[in-house]
């Protein structure tokens, strides 16, 4: 079974620190994103990664940095959390050969910033 | 860039009915996928159905089955027998066909099946 993990399911910061949220795949998938999801919005997309080093913008980066040093590890960073990133964040990754094309999510971290 | 649009924010259907979940899209891509997600109270996103846009033939995966329509760009999931383990948020998804893919959602159609 293809597993998609992200590090915490339940997370609680202070306005002004640092949170490093993490994901894993254990299926050798290229394509791995970020997404943000809060009620009436769906799923908003924040980052995505198609290679090691490689990223591109979603739709909302504001406020957001990545990072995939690592094939298997794609790891976003919220350089200075406000309370407006209080949100459910969904890590999902998929093959990139355009031909397969299911992707696979982790359960989510549910992060409050007080 | 592509937008989806679920225009349900909620539904409710009896134990055993039909329902169908609406979804358009806008695009001037002519290659794509089309999906639908259903999210459960457990949070854990799982794939219900695809649909290749090339394909005319309307997907279908035991009871959940799709109205693909491409001209109207029209993408609705009918769900047939509806069991109460069909509760959970349904996410409508594009993405273009291409090996640096990115998928966009829509808002989610929260469906309650009533006993």
């Amino acid at each position: 079974d293809v597993k998609v993990t992200q590090s915490s399911r339940y997370l609680v910061k202070r306005t002004g620190e640092k949170v490093f949220l993490e994901c894993v795949q254990d299926m050798d998938h290229e394509n791995m994103f970020w997404y943000r999801q809060d009620p009436g919005l769906g799923l908003r997309l924040i980052y995505f990664s198609y290679d090691v080093k490689m990223k591109e913008k979603g739709d909302i980066p504001e406020g957001y940095s990545v990072s995939r040093e690592k094939k298997e590890r794609f790891s976003l960073i919220l350089e200075s959390a406000s309370t407006n990133q209080t949100s459910m964040y969904l890590c999902a990754s998929s093959f990139g050969d355009g031909l397969t094309t299911e992707a696979f999510f982790g359960q989510g971290t549910r992060l409050t910033v007080v | 860039a592509q937008t989806v649009t679920q225009s349900q924010p909620e539904m409710s259907v009896q134990e055993a009915e039909t329902v169908t979940l609406s979804c358009t899209y806008d695009t001037s891509e002519s290659n794509y996928y089309l999906f639908w997600y259903k999210q459960p109270p457990s949070r854990q996103m799982i794939l219900v159905i695809r649909q290749e846009a090339y394909k005319q033939q309307n997907a279908t995966e035991n009871r959940f089955s799709v109205n693909f329509q491409k001209a109207a760009k029209s993408f609705s999931l009918k769900i047939s027998d509806s069991q109460l383990g069909d509760t959970a948020m349904y996410f409508c998804a594009f993405m273009k066909h291409d090996n640096n893919n990115d998928m966009r959602f829509g808002a989610g159609t929260r469906l309650t099946v009533k006993p």
